[in-house]
């Protein structure tokens, strides 16, 4: 069973515009959540993270929205350019045990982001 | 030298071959992990190694044989794989067998591997 799902496999948005990419998670234990970008052949690059005792990280023009309650998180990227056009994975981080500190990721949502 | 270096970016082999995989950093983190990415999937993690020491190994069959000869280097011995292998293998890094809250792990670009 996903313990971190991105229901949306794909997002197309104009330029300029605003991209919000959603994840939801299962475990309450988690106390990390990242986001990363991957391109094509490439391995993934972190983006952004945030505490789960946050509700609000911010970075440029990269926001990460957590929701504890409802278990759900969110990017938002203002203003989307051409160049965010890429896989972003929600991965999140358990506290404790026999995976200590892994990250558990999503399938990932791909971004267009169109001139 | 913030980067992890895997090589090669590409291998093709055959099911009887023998073959490995490298990564290495010089960030002095002390956790290294392999994952394996199928189209359209998310990375899955094989191994981990904590401070030059197996500390996981989620279930992976034998034919993948992990190796972690000092802490700026990591590798992946391959031998008998199936067609079923093929994947994008990534290795990454952390700080101190978990991801930090700025930057989590640092992932390399992945060998795409080949299996005939």
């Amino acid at each position: 069973d996903q313990q971190v799902k991105q229901n949306s496999p794909s997002l197309s948005v104009q330029e300029g515009r605003i991209s919000i990419l959603n994840c939801d998670y299962t475990n309450s234990m988690f106390d990390y959540f990242l986001w990363y970008k991957k391109y094509p052949a490439e391995g993934p690059t972190f983006l952004i993270s945030i505490s789960s005792i946050k509700d609000k990280n911010e970075d440029g023009r990269f926001t990460v929205f957590l929701n504890k309650s409802a278990k759900h998180l969110s990017l938002h990227i203002v203003p989307s350019q051409p160049g965010d056009s890429a896989v972003y994975f929600c991965a999140a981080r358990g506290p404790y045990g026999g995976s200590q500190g892994n990250l558990i990721f999503g399938k990932g949502t791909k971004l267009s982001v169109k001139p | 030298d913030t980067e992890v270096t895997q090589t090669p970016k590409h291998l093709v082999m055959g099911m009887t071959n023998k073959k490995s995989l490298k990564c290495e950093q010089h960030m002095g983190h002390r956790a290294m992990y392999w994952y394996k990415q199928k189209a359209k999937k998310p990375p899955e993690l094989m191994f981990v190694y904590s401070y030059e020491k197996l500390s996981i190994n989620e279930s992976v069959p034998s034919r993948f044989s992990p190796e972690c000869p000092n802490s700026s280097l990591l590798n992946l011995h391959l031998h008998a794989l199936q067609p079923e292998d093929s994947a994008l293998y990534l290795c990454a890094s952390s700080q101190d067998g978990g991801p930090t809250a700025y930057n989590g792990y640092t992932f390399g670009s992945g060998t795409r591997l080949t299996v005939v």
